[in-house]
């Protein structure tokens, strides 16, 4: 098993340009979710998915946007970036609530 | 809105030293996990309780969930340079679908 997988694993976007992160885990979990960890701190949740077809904010959402069409898949949008979406990006999946969670090694976004 | 902090934010050991690094939510947890995350790393988990009251250990780490289900730490027996990274606790509230981070510790180990 891959496990969860991210690409790409480095970016550098304009302002003002848009791109899709990609994410899919082969552990057929139901759960998948979106963090963005800046630097020196601690994970906030984007985005979360409890099965394909649903989605549902987190704590931090604005300027962002995903689908859930199948179970492996989960990409995240970035619409218009903004330097404020600099940041390490993590996508996670788990089997459901109270389950550890995976999470795939990262996509370092810098926007200048 | 939920919130989970943690004490210290830093922490420097010389290597054989003991470290602890605590949990607390401003919410009842129906459970609480712990992550380690190497420098350029990405979390990975080490542990869950779900018990109040409830000791786990691994090798040299112990965790404990406070007896009210809002407070935790994990203490580090005679740290190793291995040990290095920063450690976050995460909590589901109960009813929840999503787990809510710590702030994390990072620890250095000082050969």
């Amino acid at each position: 098993n891959a496990g969860v997988t991210q690409t790409p694993k480095f970016r550098i976007l304009k302002i003002g340009q848009s791109m899709t992160l990609q994410c899919t885990q082969d552990m057929n979990h139901n759960y998948m979710y979106w963090y963005r960890q800046d630097p020196g701190m601690g994970l906030k949740l984007i985005y979360y998915s409890v099965g394909a077809g649903i989605t549902d904010k987190g704590e931090v959402p604005n300027g962002y946007n995903v689908s859930r069409s199948t179970t492996e898949d989960f990409p995240l949008r970035l619409e218009l970036a903004a330097p404020s979406q600099t940041s390490v990006y993590f996508c996670a999946s788990s089997r459901g609530v109270g389950y550890e969670q995976y999470f795939g090694p990262g996509t370092r976004l810098t926007v200048t | 809105g939920q919130q989970v902090m943690q004490i210290p934010q830093y922490q420097h050991v010389q290597e054989g030293e003991d470290f602890t690094t605590y949990c607390n939510s401003s919410t009842t947890l129906s459970n609480i996990q712990w992550y380690k995350q190497r420098p350029g790393g990405h979390p990975v988990f080490l542990i869950q309780l779900v018990k109040s009251g409830e000791v786990k250990k691994q090798k040299r780490l112990t965790f404990q969930f406070g007896e009210a289900k809002k407070n935790s730490s994990l203490h580090i027996t005679a740290t190793q340079t291995t040990d290095v990274g920063t450690y976050f606790c995460a909590g589901y509230q109960t009813g929840a679908n999503n787990l809510f981070f710590g702030t994390g510790t990072r620890l250095t180990v000082i050969p």
